[in-house]
Order: C-alpha cells, then structure tokens, then sequence
C-alpha cells in the first residue's frame, strides 16, 4: 500500500537557520505531493504541492522538489522564523481509486527560537 | 468567504455517551472526508463521502458512524464502542478532479474531544 514517512522530531532551530525535513514516499503510479502546515490549535493548510517528478512547488520562502528516483519530497526554507514554528505533514495522492484519499505521514514539530 | 465550519471546537463526553461533531462546507466541493489526529501519529482515515447519500469506511472506522444527507453537511458520530475517543477530529473537503492531478484538500479547524 502507500505510505509516507517524515524525519522523527521535533525539530528545533534558531531564527534564520536552515530548515530540512525530509520526507520518503511509497506508492505505486505516479502520485502527487504535498506538504501541509498545521499551527497550534488549528486544521491543517496546504503549503506547497507537486504533481510530476522533477516538479518544485515553493511557497512563502519553502520549497520542495518530486524525486521519483529516490522517492523524496524533502521540504527546504533557507532562513526560519519564529512564525514558521508549527506541525509540517508530507502526505501523498495516489489517484486512481485513491477517490481523494491523501496518505500523511506521522509529522514533523517545529520549534524556532528568537 | 468558501470554508469549512467545525463545531464544536471542545467537546467533554463522559464515557458511554455518543457525542456528535458538526461538518459544514460553503465551497460546493464533492467529497468530505473526516480525519483522526493523534500525537505522533499524523492523521488516520475515519470515513469519507465522494456524494450525497453515500460513504465508505476508511482506516478506522470502528465506533465511529457518519450521514451525508446534504452536498453541505458530513456529521461524525462518536459511538460509545470507540474504545479510545480522546482525539483531534479534523473534516476535510475537496473537488474531486477524477484522480487527473493534484488533489488538494482543505481542512476545517478541528473538534478536540475528551473523554472524561
């Protein structure tokens, strides 16, 4: 079946350090990609996504790029800020008899410090 | 403007009661799907709607029940059979694209319940 799997955390950085949290997938076809943010007491929101291999979705100052051949989707921001501290969910869509159904991966806790 | 409207966002059950959360969607979208949170363990299936008077079991359907009487309404019921309701409950929505691309869900703010 399909799974995702992120990098244990939490993770905590100081404010404008580099941020990487990696994300493997496993699926059969070609799914989508997404990355989802969830701040504290909240739903989750979509950040970036990827349809295709090869494919950087970006959104504020995130990036993240579809390898199909080491099956990632590591999401990357150059300089964190406070702000940024949240819950970070890779999830992935199959298609096909997937009828909309996103498989997530455990999360990702992120704390940035002043 | 289009959202998802979850109520109520705390909810206290003491055990042996059924306790049902409210799902509303403004954004005309098909499906609806309701989604367990626990820590550490990202967020896990419960059941999901593609149409009206319709649904299927997801993951963990077991001690849950749902209805999709309108395109607008996904209401989850939490059973006394659900053995450990203690959770984050979040309802979802999309436009279901026919599995031709991305498909992006949109999530309402979440019900937390505890069982006392």
């Amino acid at each position: 079946g399909n799974s995702v799997t992120q990098m244990e955390g939490p993770v905590t950085l100081s404010e404008e350090a580099f941020l990487t949290i990696n994300c493997t997938y496993t699926a059969t076809g070609y799914p989508s990609l997404f990355w989802y943010v969830q701040y504290p007491g909240e739903g989750l929101q979509l950040l970036l996504k990827a349809t295709k291999a090869d494919d950087k979705g970006s959104n504020k100052g995130f990036e993240a790029t579809y390898r199909k051949e080491t099956t990632s989707f590591h999401l990357e921001k150059g300089s964190v800020q406070v702000s940024d501290s949240a819950v970070y969910f890779c999830a992935l869509y199959a298609g096909g008899t997937s009828y909309g159904k996103l498989t997530f991966g455990q999360g990702t806790i992120l704390t940035v410090h002043p | 403007d289009g959202g998802i409207t979850q109520s109520p966002k705390y909810l206290f059950r003491k055990e042996g009661q059924n306790v049902t959360l409210s799902c509303e969607q403004n954004l005309n979208h098909d499906a609806m799907y309701w989604y367990r949170q626990d820590p550490g363990q990202g967020l896990r299936l419960i059941y999901y709607s593609q149409i009206v008077n319709d649904f299927q079991k997801g993951d963990i359907a077991e001690g849950y029940s749902v209805s999709r009487e309108k395109k607008e309404s996904f209401p989850l019921t939490v059973t006394s059979a659900q053995k450990n309701p203690t959770a984050f409950y979040l309802c979802a929505s999309n436009l279901v694209q026919g599995g031709t691309g991305a498909n992006v869900l949109t999530f309402g703010a979440g019900s937390r319940l505890t069982v006392l």
